[in-house]
């Protein structure tokens, strides 16, 4: 079974460009989730998708951020513009939640890294 | 609100040793508790969870966990650490199988030759 999938593994941006992150989920996975990794932390989460609608996204700075799952496959994560503190490593994990409970699978990540 | 705490930072233990880490959680119902690991430059590997039935859970890589409930803690224990097990260890919580699935800090593992 392939895992999760994430690119690119590693952006350098200056602060203020824009970037994007994309991310395919195991296949049949219906729930998906961004977190943010900042050095030394654990995982925040950003955004869960459940099929192509949001369930959660309290965390998201929408001014910056925004993602979408437009066809319930893939995603995209995105910041414009970014700033020195949204260095970090962007993961992306998927879950099918239903009569039989799973726990979360991660992709590698990207990490990102502003200047 | 659900969170999770890991009292400890960074624990250093020698090759062979006996190793807990601990996690303490705040939920009102009976949580979902994961422990991930996270090598250098690696994604999450899930270790070991607990949805219901034995509180003491068996996992991968000779690792074991134990659900207590009276102490809201879900520790993870292994009873001969390998130089391999240094890496980043999660814990984390989750209420369903549609909900969120909240973090701890981490705690990092050094192993001693």
């Amino acid at each position: 079974e392939a895992g999760v999938a994430q690119s690119p593994r590693y952006k350098i941006i200056e602060k203020r460009q824009s970037v994007a992150f994309w991310c395919n989920p195991i296949s049949g996975h219906a729930t998906l989730y961004w977190y943010q990794q900042i050095l030394g932390q654990g995982p925040k989460l950003l955004i869960q998708f459940q099929n192509n609608g949001v369930v959660d996204d309290s965390q998201l700075p929408k001014d910056r951020f925004s993602a979408e799952r437009l066809k319930g496959v893939d995603s995209t994560l995105k910041i414009q513009p970014a700033k020195l503190e949204d260095s970090a490593v962007y993961l992306c994990a998927s879950s099918s939640p239903g009569q039989v409970i799973t726990e979360a699978f991660f992709g590698q990540g990207t990490r990102l890294t502003v200047v | 609100a659900q969170s999770v705490t890991q009292p400890d930072i960074h624990i250093t233990v020698s090759e062979g040793a006996s190793l807990e880490l601990r996690c303490n959680y705040s939920y009102g119902a009976t949580p979902y508790l994961f422990w991930y690991v996270q090598s250098p430059g690696q994604g999450l590997q899930l270790l070991l969870k607990y949805f219901s039935g034995d509180t003491l859970v068996q996992g991968i890589k000779g690792f074991e966990a134990e659900f207590k409930r009276s102490q809201s803690s879900f520790n993870l224990r292994k009873p001969s650490v390998h130089w391999s097990d240094a890496a980043e260890y999660f814990c984390a919580v989750s209420s369903t199988s549609y909900d969120k699935v909240i973090f701890g800090p981490g705690t990092s593992l050094s192993v001693i030759p």
